[in-house]
């Protein structure tokens, strides 16, 4: 199984800030990553596949980068309904694997 | 507007059984791979099994392999999990999800239903 690390595990920050959120993963996955956004209480939403294809309906200020054993995700702008937590997932191969999961909480 | 709408979850004792429903709309259910996933309360997302559009191929976590079916009806737009020989550990609510791509699949998870928690305790 491909292991995955993503960090950190909280984050705070503020409304306008600029934040970045890291997945490695334990080998090579080329470019089959996602994330997803999920809040309390609710389903998680996918944001981005392909580590950098946004998903329809997904606010640009959502960013996805990376291939191979290192992606990141990134908030340009931080807004008020960004505040949640995020999930990186490798689908390159079985099993499927999520991230640990990052909290984005306000500073 | 796609939808899908989990049901079927519930408490239930150590060793029981449970059969979980997903009812699918707005889309061409026949055309896509179906996926379950789960959360423990508090905790992160964990895959639990696959299955293709045709149900030709189907994957299962180990931690459920053995014990948990999924299985389509594509006439009636449903996916579904039966649960075998429940453990306080499969406590958790379960979502239903699309496949990011038709046939084939590719795996990653564009829609999602609401969730359907199963509680195993006695």
């Amino acid at each position: 199984a491909i292991w995955m690390t993503q960090s950190p595990s909280l984050l705070s920050a503020s409304t306008g800030d600029r934040v970045t959120i890291s997945c490695r993963m334990s080998q090579g996955i080329s470019s089959y990553l996602a994330w997803y956004q999920q809040k309390p209480g609710k389903a998680p939403e996918l944001l981005i596949y392909a580590a950098s294809t946004l998903q329809s309906g997904v606010p640009s200020r959502f960013s996805g980068s990376g291939s191979g054993t290192d992606f990141t995700l990134t908030i340009s702008c931080l807004q008020s309904e960004d505040f949640a937590t995020y999930y990186c997932q490798q689908y390159y191969s079985f099993p499927w694997t999520f991230g640990q999961g990052t909290k984005v909480e306000i500073k | 507007e796609v939808q899908l709408v989990e049901s079927g979850g519930g408490l239930v004792k150590p060793g029981g059984s449970l059969r979980l429903s997903c009812a699918a709309s707005g889309f061409t259910f026949s055309s896509y791979s179906m996926n379950w996933v789960r959360q423990a309360p508090g905790k992160g997302l964990e895959w639990v099994s696959s299955i293709s559009s045709s149900s030709s191929y189907i994957y299962y976590a180990d931690s459920v392999k053995g014990r948990f079916t999924i299985s389509r009806d594509n006439a009636k737009n449903s996916l579904y999990l039966q649960m075998n020989s429940l453990r306080a550990e499969d406590t958790a609510v379960y979502y239903c999800a699309r496949d990011g791509s038709s046939s084939p699949g590719l795996y990653y998870f564009d829609y999602w239903g609401q969730g359907t928690l199963v509680t195993v305790s006695s």
